[in-house]
């Protein structure tokens, strides 16, 4: 199957630092990447929807300025979360979808998820 | 409005028997797809289980079956023979539109359900 990497899979920053997290297809070129967060034991909210070479749409409510989304290719997209403060502590999740979508049902696949920790 | 209902917190099955997640969807939109994730603790979303709005059978992989009702706009997800290793948080999902948008392949979820297989 499609293969999606997350990268880092874990991380723990101080307030105030940025944090990237990088989002790979390995085997397929994605045209759309959608960036999630997840708190503990809730549903994944959808915070961004990344296209490659064109600028991310926002979700109501999630702070562009503050969470910043680059897809500069077909295989790669990253989220830089800036200035964190702890508030941003959360489970960081991307999917991909691919060019060819073979099966006609927009499955996206997803990446390992990214835990953020800020202190 | 809630788009994908889950009203069920949390379900508990003993082993070998069958167990039936509950999700509700809301859209007008004709074209859609519902699909079922699992999430395990160490986070990552497994693909489960697909189905297509205009679908006329319901769909099944092994030993995962959707009971689509499309009237009553449900898509249960019925486990059978339940293992130890089902143990997990379980999201329904849903797309909504037809493939060539941009945002194509965006999901809604559901709030999940945290599923204990008991020995």
């Amino acid at each position: 199957g499609a293969v999606v990497s997350q990268h880092p899979s874990w991380v723990i920053c101080k307030s105030g630092t940025s944090v990237k997290i990088e989002c790979r297809s390995l085997d397929f070129q994605a045209t759309t990447m959608f960036w999630y967060r997840q708190f503990p034991k809730q549903s994944l909210m959808l915070m961004a929807t990344s296209n490659e070479g064109s600028k991310a749409t926002y979700e109501q409510g999630v702070e562009k300025d503050k969470f910043l989304i680059n897809h500069a290719s077909l295989t790669l997209s990253t989220l830089t979360v800036t200035s964190a403060h702890p508030e941003d502590s959360s489970f960081y999740i991307c999917s991909a979808r691919p060019y060819l979508d073979r099966l006609g049902t927009g499955e996206l696949f997803f990446g390992e998820g990214s835990r953020l920790t800020v202190l | 409005a809630q788009k994908i209902t889950q009203t069920q917190p949390g379900m508990f099955v003993q082993e070998k028997e069958a167990v039936t997640l509950d999700c509700t969807y809301d859209t007008s939109d004709p074209s859609y797809g519902l699909f079922w994730y699992k999430q395990p603790s160490s986070g990552e979303m497994i693909f489960l289980i697909y189905q297509g709005s205009y679908d006329q059978q319901n769909a099944t992989e092994g030993r995962y079956s959707l009971n689509f009702q499309k009237a009553r706009k449900s898509a249960n997800l019925v486990i059978s023979a339940s293992q130890l290793g089902d143990s997990a948080m379980y999201f329904c999902a849903m797309r909504e539109g037809s493939a060539g948008g941009t945002s194509y392949g965006k999901l809604t979820f559901g709030q999940g359900t945290i599923l204990t297989v008991h020995p």
